[in-house]
Parts: C-alpha cells; structure tokens; sequence
C-alpha cells in the first residue's frame, strides 16, 4: 500500500503565480485534510474533507481552495501565492469511526517556498 | 481554539529515563491524539484515547487524560537514542482535529 502520496515534494514559485498541491490515498478513506507546518511549530488546519463532494474550512483557510471530486484525492489549490505561504504542506486521510475521524495518517510533505 | 498546548517545549534526557509531556486544551473533545515526527517528516500516529476514557497504553508509551482539568499527558519509559523526535498532542472535536506546538525530545546516548 502506497498509504498517502503528495506531489510534488519541493516546490518554488513566484509571488502571485498558482499551482495545485496533490495528495492521493488508497486506503479508501472518507475523511481527508490539509494542514501547513512553519518552522518550529505544530500543524495548522487548512482545509477538510469528510466525503466526496463535502469540503470545510479548517483554522488558516484563506488563500487556499480545494475540492473533493473523489474519494481518493484530495488537490489543495495555492491561487495567488504569498511569501507568508512559504511553509511544508501535509495532507492526512483518517478511517472516519461513524462520522467522526480518528487516528490521521500522513503523507511525507510538500514543501513549498514562495519567493 | 480547542488548541492543545504542549509542556514542556524542549526536553533533554538520558537514555533509559523516563520522559513525560503534558498537553492542555481549552473545549470539549471527542478523543487526544499523540503524534511522532523526525525532522523534516511526516508524523506517525501513536495512541489514541478517547474523551470517555482515562488511561491506555501501548509498548513503552502511557497516556492519561483528564477530561475535568483538560489535560493530558505521554510518558514514554525506559527511553533510546532512537525516541529523539518532536511529539504532538491533537485533540479532535467535530471534524477538526487541532494540534499543538509540540515538545521536542532529546534523548542523549
């Protein structure tokens, strides 16, 4: 099992250029998310998925969009970028337990410098 | 914010002591989560409880939780070079699962 992939793992871009962080899990998983993690800090909630075709924001939305068209991938969209957006990038899936997630497994980051 | 706050920040160690790391948040959860991650990787899971419980172990590692002070806390025993990471706390309430600043771990061998 491939668990969670993201693509691509370094990135650089200019102020005011968009790209599309991609993350893939093949374990089936309802529930998906997106989180940002600056030097010597914890992870900050971006964006979530609890199902296909449901999306909601998480504690640092702005600047970022995404969408869950399936089950498997979930993109997080960068639209205009920001020096402040500078940062690793990591998405998780969970096996929700009813609705709620449990334990999170994460890919191995993405990480982006925005100059 | 539900954030969990972690305490101490750092923590240096001998290796075969004992290290604890305490956890604090500020609403109702549904479970705490505690998360490993070396330097400049993903983290790795590594014991879930649940708001209904109190304590619960897997190998070397406890955990606690107090649901009436809002706190929690890891002990990992006898410790090895090898425990040498940061360690997260995350407390799940609704669909958010929020975490902490972390506590980095320094296990001297």
């Amino acid at each position: 099992n491939a668990g969670v992939t993201q693509t691509p793992k370094f990135q650089v871009l200019k102020t005011g250029q968009s790209m599309t962080l991609q993350c893939a899990q093949d374990m089936n998983h309802e529930y998906m998310s997106w989180y940002r993690q600056d030097p010597g800090m914890g992870l900050r909630l971006i964006h979530y998925s609890v199902g296909a075709g449901i999306t909601d924001q998480g504690e640092v939305p702005n600047g970022y969009n995404v969408s869950r068209s399936t089950t498997e991938d979930f993109p997080l969209r960068l639209l205009s970028a920001a020096p402040s957006q500078t940062s690793v990038y990591f998405c998780a899936s969970s096996p929700t337990k009813g609705v709620l997630p449990g334990e999170l497994f994460f890919g191995e980051g993405s990480r982006l410098t925005v100059l | 914010s539900q954030q969990g706050e972690e305490d101490p920040q750092a923590l240096s160690i001998q290796e075969g002591e004992n290290a604890t790391m305490n956890c604090s948040y500020k609403t109702s959860i549904n479970n705490l989560q505690w998360y490993r991650q070396n330097s400049g990787r993903g983290l790795v899971h590594l014991i879930l409880i649940r708001s209904n419980e109190r304590e619960k172990h897997s190998g070397r590692l406890r955990v606690t939780l107090d649901t009436s002070k809002k706190s929690s806390s890891l002990l990992i025993t006898a410790s090895r070079a090898a425990d040498t990471a940061s360690y997260f706390c995350a407390v799940t309430g609704g669909f958010k699962t929020i975490f902490g600043a972390g506590t980095r771990l320094f296990v001297k061998a």
